[in-house]
C-alpha cells in the first residue's frame, strides 16, 4: 500500500528553467510534507517542508506548494542548475498523536537531471 | 542545518557477526530517531523508531531480535545487527527528528554501507 507515490521517475530539465516534481498520498491524516533531496550512497538532505495549514513555502530557489483537496503537492526548482541533478523524495507525516507520530512515509523518489 | 552522524560508514563482516552502527545527533538533542534501509534503486523503509530511554518501536515485518536498538541518551541511537546474514547487506541510514526547531523535521545521517560476506 503505497501511500505516497512520485509517480514520475525521471525528470530532465535544462539548465535555468523550471523544474516541477509532482507527489500524490492517499492518507488524509498526513499533515506535514517534506522534501528530501539525495546523492547515491548518502543520506537525504533535507530542502523545505510545509505543514497542512499552509498551500504554499518557498524558500530561495525552492517552493512546495500543497493542494489538500486533490491530495497533490509540488516542488518547484526555479532556475534549475546542473547541482540540482539528484534524486527527490517526497515525505508526509501525521501529528495527531498516536504509533504513527512522526514517522516519515518516502515515496519512490524522482531523479532530476538538468544539463547544462 | 542540524547534523547528523553516522559510524561506521561502511563495513565488511563476515557472516555470523554483528556489526554497530552509531548515529549521533551533534547539535540538537532527539529524543527519537528513526532507523531506514534502502535497497538499490528504492525507497526508504522504516525499519524502526528509537525512542530515548524506552523501547523501539518495530515496523511490520522486522525482525526486532535481529536489529537490535538502543537509545541510551538524547544523542546517541545504536542500531545492532546481529549474526549478520548476506541478505542483511544493505544501506542503512538513521534520522533524528529535531523537536526544539523550527519545524518537526528529520534529518539524516549520512548513512551506513553494510556488506556480509
Amino acid at each position: 500500500d503505497q501511500q505516497v507515490k512520485q509517480n514520475s521517475p525521471s525528470l530532465s530539465v535544462q539548465e535555468g528553467r523550471i523544474s516541477i516534481l509532482n507527489c500524490d498520498y492517499t492518507n488524509s491524516m498526513f499533515d506535514y510534507f517534506l522534501w528530501y533531496k539525495k546523492y547515491p550512497a548518502e543520506g537525504p538532505t533535507f530542502l523545505i517542508s510545509i505543514s497542512s495549514i499552509k498551500d504554499k513555502n518557498e524558500d530561495g530557489r525552492f517552493t512546495v506548494f500543497l493542494n489538500k483537496s486533490a491530495k497533490h503537492l509540488s516542488l518547484h526548482i526555479v532556475p534549475s542548475q546542473p547541482g540540482d541533478s539528484a534524486v527527490y523524495f517526497c515525505a508526509a507525516s501525521a501529528h495527531a498523536g498516536g504509533t504513527s507520530y512522526g514517522k516519515l512515509t518516502f515515496g519512490q523518489g524522482t531523479i532530476l537531471t538538468v544539463h547544462p | 542545518g542540524a547534523v547528523v552522524s553516522q559510524h561506521p560508514s561502511r563495513v565488511i563482516c563476515k557472516s555470523g557477526t554483528s556489526v554497530k552502527i552509531e548515529c549521533r545527533s551533534l547539535d540538537f538533542q532527539a529524543t527519537t530517531m528513526f532507523w531506514y534501509r534502502q535497497f538499490p534503486k528504492k525507497s526508504l523503509m522504516l525499519m524502526a523508531t528509537s525512542n530515548e530511554g524506552s523501547k523501539a518501536t518495530y515496523e511490520q515485518g522486522v525482525e526486532k531480535d535481529k536489529f537490535l536498538i538502543n537509545h541510551a541518551s538524547l544523542t546517541l541511537s545504536t542500531l545492532t545487527v546481529t549474526s549478520a546474514h548476506p541478505e542483511d547487506s544493505s544501506f542503512y541510514i538513521c534520522s533524528a527528528r529535531d523537536i526544539g526547531g523550527p519545524s518537526d523535521t528529520q534529518y539524516f545521517g549520512p548513512g551506513t554501507r553494510l556488506t556480509v560476506l
